[in-house]
């Protein structure tokens, strides 16, 4: 079963760090493309960073550029995504996503951060 | 960043009547113009891609249609494990963006 379990979400301090994890199962994860995209009920669907199969290539959202951080892990099939300042307008549920360069097919269940004092 | 409108926000429809739901582009996407269905308290599902290729699995009541700025879902005949929110996204330039949604509740 082709499958993407999300870890690390919780609640933490504005200013604080928070690192996600992304398990995939179920294909070979170092043929895809993958990304994080955050949901909250105010913005609905943002996408937030991308990066490519052999992680040579990477892009983030200008709301995140210069404070999070993707990165993966072929040999651990493992996608994450490092927070640092985070911030209020942080808050949402986090998905990682397969991109077969057809849409998104594969999603994750989510993770929730919620940054709040 | 391209940004993408949905309308209507909200569509009442009865279970078995056929549905259509907008999306628009702001500026060209060729046809990477993917639709998504999502439920309550669930992951977001590819439905189609290429503004008209059903993804793996997904019935051929779901259809969709256009190119450059103008799109369209439709469900043929609405079963009750379709109400739920359908969302568009362009992938032909970045940042990929996705529109509000569309809630497709039962009339």
């Amino acid at each position: 079963e082709v499958r993407l379990v999300e870890s690390g979400g919780g609640l933490v301090q504005p200013g604080g760090s928070l690192r996600l994890s992304c398990a995939a199962s179920g294909f070979t994860f170092s043929s895809y493309w993958m990304h994080w995209v955050r949901q909250t009920p105010g913005k609905g669907l943002v996408w937030v960073s991308y990066i490519k199969s052999d992680g040579s290539g990477t892009n983030y959202a200008d709301s995140v550029k210069g404070r999070f951080t993707i990165s993966r892990d072929n040999a651990k099939n493992t996608l994450y995504l490092q927070m640092n300042s985070l911030r209020a307008e942080d808050t949402a549920v986090y998905y990682c996503v397969r991109d077969p360069y057809l849409g998104f097919d594969i999603w994750g269940q989510g993770t929730v951060v919620t940054v709040s004092s | 960043e391209i940004v993408m409108t949905q309308s209507p926000a909200t569509l009442s429809v009865s279970p078995g009547d056929r549905a259509a739901l907008s999306c628009r582009a702001s500026q060209s996407v060729s046809s990477y113009l993917a639709w998504y269905l999502q439920k309550s308290g669930q992951a977001p599902r590819l439905l189609i891609y290429g503004a008209s290729t059903r993804a793996t699995g997904i019935p051929g009541r779901f259809s969709g249609s256009g190119s450059g700025t103008e799109f369209t879902l439709t469900i043929s005949s609405l079963q009750s494990e379709d109400f739920a929110v359908y969302y568009c996204q362009q992938y032909n330039s970045w940042p990929y963006t996705f529109g509000q949604g569309t809630k497709v509740e039962i009339k």
